[in-house]
C-alpha cells in the first residue's frame, strides 16, 4: 500500500515568508509525527499528533513554527517568518496507533531559507 | 533528559565482513528501540523494532539485541554487501511517545 508522503519535496524561500508543509499518513495510522533533521543537530522531535489533538508539541523550537491535523489524515507544519536557521529536512512519520509501534517515516521535505 | 549515542560515528569495511553497530542511552525507562536506515536524500526505512521486553529481533542477515538494564543495543548484520551502505541510526521511544535518536553510523561496504 502507499506510504507516507510529504510535498513538497523541495521547498526554497526567502527569509521573513511563511512556508507551509504538508503530510500525508499511511491510511488508518492514527498516530503522525513531524521531526527535523539539520546538519548541526541531527533529528529532533517537533510534535506528535493522536487523532486531530496534539498531546506532544514540546519539540516545536519557538512559537513560529505551528502545526494542525484535520480529520484525523493530512497535516500541516507551518513556518512563519522563516529564518535561516530553519532550513533543513523536515520528517513526517505515521503510525498505527502510537506507543508500541513502528514509526513509518515519509520521504521529507527539503527547506532552504535564503 | 534521554540522550542517545551511536558509536562509531562512522565505518567502513570490505564486502562480506559482519557489521557491528553500537547504540547506548542512557534513561532506562523505555518502551522500545527501533533501528532505521537512510540513504542519501532520502526518508529513514525502518529495519527492526524491539520492544522492551524483548532481548533481541531478527530479519534477514540483520539482528538487534537491547539491554534495557545497561542503555545498550547493537544491530548485527551477516556479510555485509555493497548495498549495505547506508547511514543507520537508533532511536528509543520513551513517554510522550515522540522518538529521540542517535547521531546516526555512516557505513560503507567496499565491493
Amino acid at each position: 500500500g502507499a506510504g507516507v508522503s510529504q510535498s513538497p519535496s523541495n521547498k526554497v524561500t526567502e527569509k521573513g515568508k511563511d512556508v507551509e508543509l504538508r503530510c500525508d499518513p499511511i491510511s488508518g495510522h492514527t498516530a503522525l509525527y513531524w521531526y527535523r533533521q539539520s546538519l548541526g543537530q541531527g533529528l529532533e522531535f517537533l510534535i506528535y499528533f493522536q487523532g486531530n489533538s496534539a498531546p506532544d508539541k514540546s519539540g516545536l523550537p519557538s512559537d513560529r513554527f505551528s502545526a494542525e491535523r484535520t480529520g484525523g489524515s493530512v497535516s500541516t507544519l507551518t513556518i512563519q517568518r522563516t529564518q535561516q536557521e530553519d532550513s533543513a529536512v523536515y520528517l513526517c512519520a505515521s503510525s498505527l496507533q502510537g506507543r508500541g509501534d513502528t514509526q513509518y517515516f515519509g520521504p521529507g521535505t527539503r527547506l532552504t531559507v535564503l | 533528559k534521554q540522550e542517545v549515542t551511536q558509536i562509531p560515528a562512522a565505518l567502513s569495511v570490505p564486502e562480506g565482513e559482519n557489521l557491528v553497530l553500537n547504540c547506548s542511552f542512557t534513561d532506562s525507562a523505555i518502551y522500545n528501540l527501533q533501528w532505521f536506515r537512510q540513504d542519501p536524500g532520502k526518508g529513514l526505512t525502518s529495519l527492526l523494532l524491539i520492544q522492551s521486553s524483548q532481548r533481541e529481533q531478527t530479519s534477514g542477515r540483520l539482528n538487534a539485541s537491547l539491554d534495557k538494564s545497561s542503555g545498550r543495543s547493537t544491530l548485527y548484520i551477516a556479510a555485509s554487501q555493497p548495498g549495505d551502505s547506508a547511514t543507520y541510526l537508533c532511536a528509543v521511544k520513551a513517554a510522550g511517545n515522540k522518538l529521540t535518536f542517535g547521531g546516526g553510523t555512516r557505513v560503507l561496504v567496499k565491493p
